[in-house]
């Protein structure tokens, strides 16, 4: 069965430091790997995707993942946190299974 | 352009009564998902619908319903209402049916509240 596992619930990073947040998935295929991140109260917004190729994507916001077949892994990172990514992100297999999340915190 | 618009955005109800929540997709797309977001349980998806047919379905009972109309706008139906349905109801859009790389446009939520 399909299932993501995002193993770090909440994550306390610097403003300016470089951020890796964690995505295991278990799919028979090769998946579509997804990230997402919600604000407070709001939908999600898509950051990036992978279906096939290049396993270095780039998002939007200066984020990046990398899928990893052998490891079973889609982690999301940003080489310097802003502020204003202090966020829930969730990443995603397909459209219909989603990890737990992981809360963010931005310190000044 | 528009983006995935869901109404309304907050709602109280009382234990026992039914709910109707409707979700807007970006213009052309015909694929729109529904989800329920609560702390404990996380995002769990309930059903897709696309050209007006229901092509998945999660785990959820009966008491949850949907449709679409043919202008692919979609609503989602809670009847008998309890209080764990109290959650943040969050529908995304799409161009295609399923898995794709189409990508999926979520709305800001339907914040429901069982009292």
């Amino acid at each position: 069965a399909q299932s993501v596992t995002q193993p770090d619930i909440h994550i306390t990073v610097s403003e300016g430091a470089s951020l890796e947040l964690r995505c295991n998935y278990s799919y028979g295929a090769t998946p579509y790997l997804f990230w997402y991140v919600q604000s407070p109260g709001q939908g999600l917004q898509l950051l990036l995707k992978y279906f096939s190729g290049d396993t270095l994507v780039q998002g939007i916001k200066g984020f990046e993942a990398e899928f990893k077949r052998s490891q079973s892994s889609f982690n999301l990172r940003k080489p310097s946190v802003h502020w204003s990514d202090a966020a829930e992100y969730f990443c995603a297999v397909g459209y219909m299974r989603f990890g737990a999340g992981t809360r963010l915190t931005v310190k000044p | 352009k528009a983006g995935v618009t869901q109404t309304p955005r907050y709602l109280i109800k009382t234990r026992g009564q039914q709910v109707t929540l409707s979700c807007s997709p970006i213009s052309g797309h015909r694929s729109v998902s529904w989800y329920q977001q609560t702390p404990g349980q996380g995002l769990q998806f309930l059903f897709e619908y696309f050209s007006e047919t229901q092509r998945n379905k999660g785990n959820f009972p009966g008491r949850f319903s949907g449709r679409q109309f043919s202008n692919s706008r979609s609503e989602m139906n809670v009847s008998t209402l309890e209080l764990g349905d109290s959650a943040l109801y969050l529908c995304a859009s799409s161009l295609g049916q399923g898995v794709s790389n189409y990508g999926y446009t979520f709305g800001s939520g339907t914040r429901l509240t069982v009292v």
